[in-house]
């Protein structure tokens, strides 16, 4: 049973580039969460989406800053114009329903130059 | 505000000193206290949910407990191989399903 992937595992982006993280949840997993850890902090709640529905966004800067969970297809993070300060590992993880043990991927580390 | 409290910060034991992990935590209706296991470049991997004060969980060479305040990680006889960083994070039951998570306990096993 795979767990939780995630993909690129390391991304380059210049300033004011794009940057699209993917996560597909564990199998049978319909909710999915991002956390950002930024180098020397702890996790910090993102967004939490069940297919095709935003659920929480409380955790979400408020510009630039985008998710989705299609009903086919992984979870998408999207983040516009990068700067130097979005440098950090970002974490998808997933659960069954939304009162269960939350799952994390292997994470995807953004670098902005 | 949810706030969680890792202590210490490091640990470095020697293989086979026992000792324990502190996280204090402060949020309004808890559901569930999770603690993780992280090492470096790698996702946070689970390893205990306690959902009520009084509630214990073992693991091989790790023990957790719960109190109303504060959670506590029991390392015994632990080996090198149980170097990495152990996070603690909260969920509130009654506003959304989000894990509020600690700074995290760095330990390191000398043999």
């Amino acid at each position: 049973n795979a767990g939780v992937m995630q993909n690129p595992r390391h991304l380059v982006r210049r300033r004011g580039q794009e940057a699209r993280l993917r996560c597909s949840p564990m199998k049978g997993h319909s909710h999915v969460y991002w956390y950002r850890q930024l180098p020397e902090e702890g996790l910090k709640f993102m967004v939490y989406l069940q297919k095709e529905n935003i659920i929480d966004e409380s955790g979400m800067p408020k510009e630039r800053f985008s998710a989705e969970f299609p009903k086919e297809g992984p979870s998408i993070l999207r983040i516009q114009q990068v700067v130097r300060g979005d440098s950090a590992a970002y974490f998808c993880a997933s659960s069954p329903s939304g009162l269960e043990t939350q799952y994390f991927g292997p994470g995807t580390r953004l670098l902005v130059l | 505000e949810d706030q969680v409290t890792q202590s210490p910060e490091a640990l470095r034991l020697q293989e086979g000193e026992s000792s324990s992990l502190n996280c204090s935590y402060t949020v309004s209706g808890l559901r569930g206290l999770f603690w993780y296991r992280q090492d470096p470049g790698k996702g946070p991997e689970f390893l205990f949910t306690l959902y009520s004060a009084g509630e214990e969980k073992e693991k091989e060479r790790l023990k957790a407990t719960l109190t109303k305040k504060e959670s506590f990680l029991h390392i015994t006889a632990p080996k090198p191989e149980d170097s990495a960083t152990y996070l603690c994070a909260v969920q509130r039951g009654n506003a959304g399903n989000m894990l509020t998570f600690g700074g995290g306990t760095r330990l390191m096993v000398k043999p």
